[in-house]
């Protein structure tokens, strides 16, 4: 059973930093791209940040180039999004995602709140 | 990097068919094979439903279908059930070097 479940998420200020985690079981981690989406509260679905199964391509939507930082390790069968400078449009539930350009499974969330 | 454009809302009786479109450009929809629709519950993690246009996943009901002609793609949910009251969300590849892009979202009601 494909399982996705996501870690890291809480109260944070603007401008601070949180690491969001994903630990992925009952696949071959190591053959899908991977994806973080995320979805702000009452708003719909976006895509975050995709990475390639070694690690080599990843893409980000303007909104966070240069803020975020999506990355996995094969070994522990993980994808992380190392988040800076975090602003309150970042709020949002952040999603695991298996999958680059479809996603095929997800986890079930974690929430992100960025205030003061 | 622009939304696909969607209702914000279709309704139906049970037993009805519905269906709910996603417009794109030839840049995305148009262009590509690769348009896949999620169904969200409240509260819940995205499912998807359909892939590479007309695809279902293992498990899906095949009471959900899809179907693209130019930059619109469609899906169908036939027979409608209670249960098939959701938000629901298209998405689409734009190319290499990209990420993809999804669309606006429709809330689907079961009257």
């Amino acid at each position: 059973e494909v399982q996705l479940v996501e870690s890291g998420g809480g109260l944070v200020q603007p401008g601070g930093s949180l690491r969001l985690s994903c630990a992925a079981s009952g696949f071959t981690f190591t053959n899908d791209w991977m994806s973080w989406v995320r979805q702000a509260p009452g708003k719909g679905l976006e895509w975050v940040a995709n990475i390639k199964p070694d690690g080599s391509e990843k893409y980000y939507v303007d909104s966070v180039k240069g803020r975020f930082t999506i990355s996995r390790d094969n070994a522990k069968n993980s994808l992380y999004l190392q988040m800076n400078s975090l602003r309150a449009d970042d709020t949002a539930v952040y999603y695991c995602a298996r999958g680059g350009t479809t996603a095929s499974y997800w986890g079930q969330g974690t929430l992100v709140t960025v205030s003061s | 990097q622009s939304a696909l454009t969607q209702p914000a809302s279709v309704s139906g009786s049970p037993g009805q068919s519905i269906t709910i479109s996603c417009t794109g450009t030839s840049s995305d929809v148009g262009g590509y094979k690769y348009v896949s629709w999620y169904q969200q519950h409240p509260g819940k993690a995205p499912k998807l439903m359909i892939y590479d246009v007309s695809n279902r996943p293992s498990g899906v009901s095949n009471r959900f279908s899809g179907s693209k002609s130019g930059n619109t793609a469609s899906l169908t949910i036939s027979g409608l059930q209670a249960e098939d009251e959701a938000d629901y969300y298209c998405s689409s590849y734009r190319g290499s070097s990209t990420l993809g892009v999804f669309g606006t979202g429709t809330k689907v009601t079961v009257l």
